[in-house]
């Protein structure tokens, strides 16, 4: 499967402790996106990487939550003390960007369910 | 702010037949939109993307329309399949490269 994979698939922590989930993005997408989903919503865009380099960060990234790609292929969303409030599927993306080319198409892995209790 | 959203949250259709699903954008500088099926515990799946400068797309069983004067965006499928029971969701992409999703629009197809 060439696809984008997200590990784990799902999680569940206690109040107060720290998560780490995991994105490889389709081979040779330079970027890459992370979104949060709710049940009954449509995702909401957290973060973005142009390679290794973090571009965009949504007001939604609170303190408690960082993102890296340190080599420009994986990268990590990690989120501290989490609170229940943090529950949802993590979803990550990616996407070949060239240049000219404003826009292109997202594509998306399976996501992280994460319940804290 | 802007935002992207769907008139209807639950379509239901026979099997067989054509459905459309829209969605209304308020974003003016868009120019790139995208319609996503999701599955029960599965990522998006992209179905078709159209750009701001064309009005009707058209790719398997599946045609896109946008109308760039009333900001508004259709997903026409063609004899709907039980395979095709999903959440769609339409999202816009401006220049700033994330996608803003609506609150989706489910659809049953009855056999």
């Amino acid at each position: 499967d060439t696809g984008v994979s997200q590990d784990p698939r799902h999680k569940i922590t206690k109040r107060g402790q720290n998560v780490t989930f995991r994105c490889d993005p389709i081979s040779e997408h330079n970027r890459l996106y992370w979104y949060r989903q709710t049940l009954g919503q449509g995702p909401e865009f957290l973060t973005y990487f142009q390679n290794e380099a973090q571009l965009e960060k949504s007001r939604l990234l609170s303190d408690r939550f960082s993102a890296e790609r340190p080599k420009g292929s994986f990268s990590t969303l990690e989120i501290q003390r989490t609170e229940q409030g943090d529950s949802a599927m993590y979803l990550c993306a990616s996407s070949l960007g060239l240049a000219g080319v404003s826009s292109e198409t997202q594509y998306f892995g399976p996501g992280t369910r994460l319940l804290v209790l | 702010g802007e935002s992207v959203g769907l008139h209807l949250p639950t379509l239901s259709v026979q099997e067989g037949d054509n459905s459309i699903i829209n969605c209304a954008y308020s974003n003016s500088a868009s120019d790139y939109f995208i319609w996503y099926k999701q599955e029960s515990g599965k990522g998006p799946q992209f179905i078709i993307d159209i750009r701001s400068n064309m009005d009707k797309r058209q790719g398997q069983r599946v045609t896109v329309l946008l109308n760039k004067t009333v900001k508004h965006l259709s997903l026409q499928i063609a004899a709907t399949q039980p395979g095709d029971s999903a959440v769609y969701f339409c999202a816009e992409n401006n220049a700033g490269n994330m996608l803003t999703f609506g609150g989706g629009t489910r659809l049953m197809v009855k056999p």
